[in-house]
């Protein structure tokens, strides 16, 4: 699976979007961007999955760059639920293929 | 939603001894579990996948004599944790992967063990 990037952490204000990027250069064409989060202390909770089109559901949007070398989500009202670290993970969507994790950017959503 | 449990919680054992934990599929039927763990400040890291009615498969250095494995059922796995040091306490989290064709895990809420 590809190698991803993101930044360590990023603050928002609550109420305004939060636009986390990713990088994932060397993505194949097979390989799907997903992403996760993990607010503190409880298991990680799927939010989104894309190839190459944009994405949308009720947590977020997955904006996908036309040559899939970068990603962002974007939660477009953050609530101080939001606060988790968000991990982008690259994959094939294949049924049974493992994730791995990265370090993710911790989100901290400010009143 | 899929929705996966783990028990217990949390459990604080003693040195030397062995500690089970459960990871159960509510809704659905898993073939594949994947069991995590997460050190402080730190990202997951995969030790095993299991699949029902076979032997797990663990992931370069994690004892499987150590770190047991069982998936007896489509909704069931357990991770037994033997001999187990301070240098075991984590948080253990637990994944599913429907039978079905979805693609996504499902993550149970995670386990704490403290080993004094």
């Amino acid at each position: 699976d590809a190698k991803t990037t993101q930044p360590t952490s990023m603050d928002c204000a609550e109420g305004r979007a939060a636009n986390l990027p990713c990088n994932h250069s060397t993505i194949s064409g097979n390989e799907y961007v997903y992403w996760y989060r993990q607010i503190h202390s409880q298991g990680p909770q799927y939010i989104i999955h894309g190839l190459k089109n944009n994405e949308t559901n009720e947590m977020a949007s997955l904006i996908i760059t036309e040559d899939r070398k970068s990603s962002t989500l974007i939660l477009p009202h953050a609530t101080l639920r939001d606060t988790a670290v968000y991990y982008c993970i690259v994959k094939q969507e294949t049924s049974g293929s493992r994730l791995t994790f990265g370090e993710g950017t911790q989100l901290t959503v400010n009143p | 939603g899929a929705v996966v449990s783990q028990h217990p919680s949390w459990v604080i054992c003693k040195s030397g001894t062995s500690v089970k934990i459960e990871c159960r599929s509510l809704d659905f039927q898993a073939t594949t579990m994947f069991w995590y763990r997460q050190f402080p400040k730190q990202s997951l890291m995969l030790m095993a996948t299991s699949n029902e009615g076979s032997k797990a498969t663990y992931e370069q250095g994690v004892e499987k004599d150590k770190f047991l494995i069982n998936h007896a059922s489509l909704t069931l796995s357990t991770l037994t944790v033997t001999s187990a040091h301070p240098e075991d306490s984590s948080f253990y989290i637990c994944s599913a992967l429907p039978r079905d064709p979805f693609f996504e895990q499902y993550f149970g809420p995670g386990t704490r063990l403290t080993v004094t």
